[in-house]
């Protein structure tokens, strides 16, 4: 159960799009298609932006997309907000009912 | 509206036990799974612990797996959290949260979280 791979740090500017990778094994992303992010505002609860790689759940902009390539998930968000600002976790399923969140990326919008 | 109330955190020392509860409301409870999620200070997120449905099974990460007891009671639309072995690595906010559908280990709702601290 070690956790997914994500850069510490990503940065855009208002209007910009922005990718997040998440590395994993082919005992995680790679197995399987459960893969979800989430948005962590500091002070506040996450909150889901994907899953099944790809859905939105309803309320969530269509700027956020999500993508997977073997072992490694993705994260775009288009158009650059300034509340897009923060952190920025994915998290997959790991078989035997388990999970896996990645280590968190922390978005500024510039 | 969905909504999960968490209680029962606090300080406690090493080796010690605390019982987290999280009430639900605003949904089903009895026909979702369940999760607790726990973000250490200044960490991630981390999946801690899985029950299915009924309650009829649990599922743990390794690092609490044998030290901490998942179960829910669907009378009365609770989950708990019962810890023991405390190690002051378990040091965190613990946040309940539900299933997306049953066992998708997407979190669509989540608690506010309860700190609990593991310090001598």
């Amino acid at each position: 159960q070690s956790a997914l791979t994500q850069p510490r740090s990503v940065s855009g500017s208002p209007g910009q799009s922005v990718t997040i990778s998440c590395t994993g094994t082919s005992s995680d992303v790679g197995g399987f298609n459960y893969v979800s992010w989430y948005q962590h505002h500091p002070g506040k609860v996450p909150k889901l932006m994907i899953y099944d790689v790809s859905k939105r759940p309803s309320g969530v902009p269509d700027r956020f997309s999500g993508s997977k390539s073997g072992n490694t998930a993705s994260l775009t968000i288009s158009g650059l907000h300034t509340e897009d600002e923060a952190d920025y976790y994915c998290c997959s399923y790991a078989g035997d009912y388990t999970g896996v969140f990645g280590g968190g990326t922390k978005l500024t919008v510039l | 509206q969905v909504k999960l109330v968490e209680s029962g955190g606090g300080v406690v020392q090493p080796g010690g036990s605390l019982r987290l509860s999280c009430a639900a409301s605003g949904f089903t409870f009895r026909s979702y799974g369940m999760h607790w999620v726990r973000q250490a200070p200044g960490k991630g997120l981390e999946w801690v612990a899985f029950i299915r449905y009924d309650g009829g099974n649990h599922y743990y990460s390794d690092s609490v797996k044998g030290r901490f007891t998942m179960s829910r009671d669907n009378s009365r639309n609770t989950l708990s959290l019962q810890m023991s072995s405390l190690r002051a690595e378990d040091t965190a906010v613990y946040y309940c949260a539900k299933d997306l559908v049953g066992a998708t280990f997407y979190f669509d709702f989540w608690g506010q979280g309860m700190l609990v601290t593991v310090s001598s």
